[in-house]
């Protein structure tokens, strides 16, 4: 069983630009969270989908930041109009949510790089 | 209320030494409290996790104790290996909800061979 899958793994863009960041949760689950990592801190939460619903988005920034999570194809966290301080490593964790198990399982994050 | 605090930042053991990782909490309505390995580079992993039914759970190496009253539990790890070596996270969450962690910042554990 794969484990969660993140790509890219490492992003640079330049400021102004727009960052798509997608990740691919483990077989079977259907819950996707997104947490993003500056240097030095722990993880914070940004956002948390099911299949075609963001369930709570208390964590994304107001502007800039959008996700989704289609009923086809992986989850995206997009970030437009990227600036400096948008430079962290960006998580995506799944759950399968079942039974009594709530886990979240993480991948390995891809690492983005504002120029 | 939100907040998860952990201590120390950081830890220096001797190989076959016991590392402790402390974390506190604030909102007594967490019920659910995990712990996470993370390496250079790599995604956080799931290590052992504990529900406030229960004081203390062990699984192999790695112990996590619970005081509720207190509202602070704490991670054991038990003759420690160069290969532990890595940054250790705490967190909480509230189930019955959207589940999202709340996470301390990190403890960068060095075990020394």
């Amino acid at each position: 069983n794969a484990g969660v899958m993140q790509n890219p793994r490492h992003l640079v863009r330049r400021r102004g630009q727009e960052a798509r960041l997608r990740c691919s949760p483990m077989k079977g689950h259907s819950h996707v969270y997104w947490y993003r990592q500056l240097p030095e801190e722990g993880l914070k939460f940004m956002v948390y989908l099911q299949k075609e619903n963001i369930i709570d988005e208390s964590g994304m920034p107001k502007e800039r930041f959008s996700a989704e999570f289609p009923k086809e194809g992986p989850s995206i966290l997009r970030i437009q109009q990227v600036v400096r301080g948008d430079s962290a490593a960006y998580f995506c964790a799944s759950s399968p949510k079942t039974g009594s198990s709530y886990e979240q399982y993480f991948g390995p994050g891809t690492r983005l790089t504002v120029t | 209320q939100q907040q998860v605090k952990q201590s120390p930042q950081s830890l220096i053991v001797q190989k076959g030494g016991i590392s402790i990782i402390n974390c506190a909490y604030e909102n007594t309505a967490f019920d659910y409290f995990p712990w996470y390995q993370q390496f250079p580079g790599k995604g956080p992993a799931l290590l052992i996790a504990i529900r406030p039914d229960v004081s203390e759970k062990k699984e192999g190496r790695f112990t996590i104790s619970f005081n509720k009253s207190a509202k602070q539990f704490s991670l054991h790890i038990m003759d420690s290996q160069p290969g532990d070596s890595a940054t250790y996270f705490c967190a909480a969450s509230l189930q019955g909800g959207s589940e999202k962690l709340v996470f301390g910042k990190g403890m960068k554990l060095t075990v020394n061979p």
